[in-house]
């Protein structure tokens, strides 16, 4: 059964702070994709990558920074929480020949106060 | 204007209703579309996906496709509780796997 787990359910942070959200795959696919979720604006693509070490900007970088060291995992960064990055954060992943399948994450639900 | 407008709602309908979905989009260059199903406090999965103008039919659900109008739509037909969910729509360029540009999601409940 195809999976992707994302470390927390709900993040609670404070206003600077450093804060990680991890996201693991285990099928092996090439594709993996970070979004936020918000009320009335739906999904909104942060940063993709196709391949380990690659990444790629999507609709809203700011403020976000990605690393994929290893073809499975793909870790968010927010360098210095502010209160506009509460959010729902999900995590996807997909194959080059799953045709256009993109497979989620349960999310992260990060409060920053 | 976004690249795919999709209306929020919320939608509220009696148990065997007959819904539908709809989403608007601006590039023509899109070719491949999909819907996915979002359960409260879950990820979205994959529920429906075409390529092609027309229509596509699974159980109770149909996928429209008007690639004239740049429009396309999601029919629920006998809409049950279970169907309570949020849907988008989502669409791209490439059979590749890659971005896919999403909808804003239309919250859907069924009322018994």
């Amino acid at each position: 059964d195809v999976k992707v787990t994302q470390s927390s359910r709900y993040l609670v942070k404070r206003t600077g702070e450093k804060v990680f959200l991890e996201c693991v795959q285990d099928m092996d696919h090439e594709n993996m994709f970070w979004y936020r979720q918000d009320p009335g604006l739906g999904l909104r693509l942060i940063y993709f990558s196709y391949d380990v070490k690659m990444k790629e900007k999507g609709d809203i970088p700011e403020g976000y920074s990605v690393s994929r060291e290893k073809k499975e995992r793909f870790s968010l960064i927010l360098e210095s929480a502010s209160t506009n990055q509460t959010s729902m954060y999900l995590c996807a992943s997909s194959s080059l020949e799953g045709g256009n399948e993109q497979f989620f994450g349960p999310g992260t639900r990060l409060t920053v106060l | 204007q976004k690249e795919v407008e999709q209306d929020p709602g919320p939608l509220s309908v009696p148990e065997g209703a007959i819904v539908s979905l709809n989403c608007t989009y601006s590039n023509s260059a899109f070719q491949y579309f999909m819907w996915y199903r979002q359960y409260s406090r879950k990820g979205p999965e994959l529920l429906m996906y075409t390529y092609s103008s027309g229509n596509k039919e699974d159980g109770r659900f149909t996928a429209q496709v008007d690639k004239s109008s740049k429009y396309i739509s999601l029919f629920i037909r006998d809409s049950q509780p279970s169907d309570s969910a949020t849907y988008l729509c989502a669409m791209t360029f490439y059979n590749q796997g890659g971005k896919l540009i999403f909808g804003q999601g239309t919250e859907l409940s069924v009322k018994p």
